[in-house]
């Protein structure tokens, strides 16, 4: 069965400096996406990252990066020079076509503390 | 362009009763999928429905139902509402049902009494 495993339930930052949250997943599936959602205390999930299983470069996009590691089925978000606005939950998610209804499962989420 | 909506934003029912939410997609989605999201944990896959029709189901009683109308907007149902459905139930769109980025609209916040 699919799954997604965060490990890590806080992390602690100061603003600009660079942090690395973790995310594992499990599929036997060829073909699936990955996904980190932000958030915040307000409740609405916000779209970060994607990343194809197909996708031979990591994603990109501004300040947050995917460390995508097919063969250890990881799929780490980096986010670049912290701010003060990043703190909020962070999830971890994953598509399969193959599931029904190609839902998104999600792992158990990750709290970001970034301070001044 | 609007982002999703969702209505109500808060709601409080008590046991036994029936409670019904409500979702708008972003503008050219056909799918809308929804979520449960209890305190503490990741949002719960529910169903989803591409085109009107019901294409994923998750673990869940028969109590929750769901559907999508002619012009993509959906409703959750829930029946004989439990203590335990007490959670934030996030409303998603995506342009199709597969491999697409789900966008997720501000979520209806439930406490059941």
């Amino acid at each position: 069965a699919q799954k997604i495993t965060q490990t890590q339930p806080g992390m602690f930052v100061q603003e600009k400096e660079a942090v690395t949250l973790d995310c594992t997943y499990d599929t036997s599936d060829p073909s699936y996406g990955l996904f980190w959602y932000k958030q915040p205390s307000s409740g609405e999930m916000i779209f970060l990252i994607y990343q194809g299983s197909y996708d031979q470069q990591n994603a990109t996009e501004g300040r947050y990066s995917l460390n995508f590691q097919k063969a250890r089925k990881s799929a780490n978000l980096v986010i670049s020079a912290s701010q003060l606005g990043d703190s909020a939950m962070y999830f971890c998610a994953m598509s399969s076509p193959n599931q029904a209804g190609t839902a998104l499962i999600f792992g158990k989420g990750t709290t970001l503390s970034v301070s001044s | 362009d609007a982002g999703v909506t969702q209505s109500p934003t808060h709601l409080i029912k008590t046991r036994g009763q029936h409670v019904t939410l409500r979702c708008s997609p972003i503008s050219g989605h056909k799918s809308v999928s929804w979520y449960q999201q209890v305190l503490g944990q990741g949002p719960q896959f529910i169903f989803q429905y591409y085109e009107k029709e019901e294409r994923g189901r998750g673990n869940f009683p028969d109590r929750f139902s769901a559907r999508q109308f002619p012009n993509y907007s959906s409703e959750l149902n829930v029946n004989a509402l439990l203590l335990g459905d007490s959670a934030l139930y996030l409303c998603a769109s995506s342009f199709a049902s597969i491999l697409e980025t789900q966008y997720f609209g501000p979520g209806t916040r439930l406490l059941v009494l």
